[in-house]
């Protein structure tokens, strides 16, 4: 088993670019979330889905969107990028919400210039 | 939205030193979780704590559901230099998996 696997691994983007980054997970997990890591400050979740064809807000949602393809990948798109958005991006996943432990992938490291 | 403070921000110790680490809030939590990074991944899951308090080991870990239910600690026994990275508590309010609040880490290096 992979876990979650996110791509790609780094990225540069200039203002105003967009890009979708991959999330798939193999544990046949309901539920997939999106968070940000900035320097200094705890993980924060931006989009989540409880379960195929349902998603939510998190608490840093906007400049984003989501799409849950099917159980196994969670998107996440940037439709113009700003440099506010720099940032290292975590896809997780968790059998369902009530559970507690979350799966995390490795993360994309996303810069914009 | 909430915040958690974690002490240390940071920290150095030499290779068979016991290390101690806490985090805090103004809220009260139902749930305390306690998460390693490693660089370059993502957090793992080290221990779960569920009520004030709860004292649970993994190996030499030991964490700590402190009982106001505003705080949580953990201790790291006899560290070895693969305890390195960053180590976030993360505090849930209510039962659904969406309402984690993360620290922002303790960083952790160990010293041969």
């Amino acid at each position: 088993n992979a876990g979650v696997t996110q791509t790609p691994k780094f990225q540069v983007l200039k203002t105003g670019q967009s890009m979708t980054l991959q999330c798939a997970q193999d544990m046949n997990h309901n539920s997939m979330y999106w968070y940000r890591q900035d320097p200094g400050m705890g993980l924060r979740l931006i989009y989540y889905s409880a379960s195929e064809g349902t998603t939510d807000k998190g608490e840093v949602p906007n400049g984003y969107n989501v799409s849950r393809l099917n159980k196994r990948e969670f998107s996440l798109r940037l439709e113009s990028a700003a440099p506010s958005q720099t940032s290292v991006y975590f896809c997780a996943s968790s059998p369902d919400l009530s559970s507690y432990e979350q799966y995390f992938g490795p993360g994309t490291r996303l810069t914009v210039t | 939205g909430q915040q958690l403070n974690q002490s240390p921000q940071s920290m150095f110790i030499q290779e068979g030193e016991d290390v101690s680490m806490n985090c805090t809030s103004s809220s009260i939590f139902n749930t305390w979780l306690w998460y390693k990074q490693e660089p370059g991944e993502g957090p793992v899951l080290l221990i779960a704590l569920y009520k004030a308090g709860e004292l649970t080991s993994n190996g030499r870990l030991t964490a700590q559901f402190g009982i106001t239910r505003k705080d949580s600690f953990l201790n790291i026994s006899a560290s070895i230099p693969s305890d390195v990275g960053i180590y976030f508590c993360a505090g849930q309010q209510h039962n659904y998996g969406q309402n984690f609040v993360f620290g922002p880490g303790t960083r952790l290096s160990v010293l041969p």
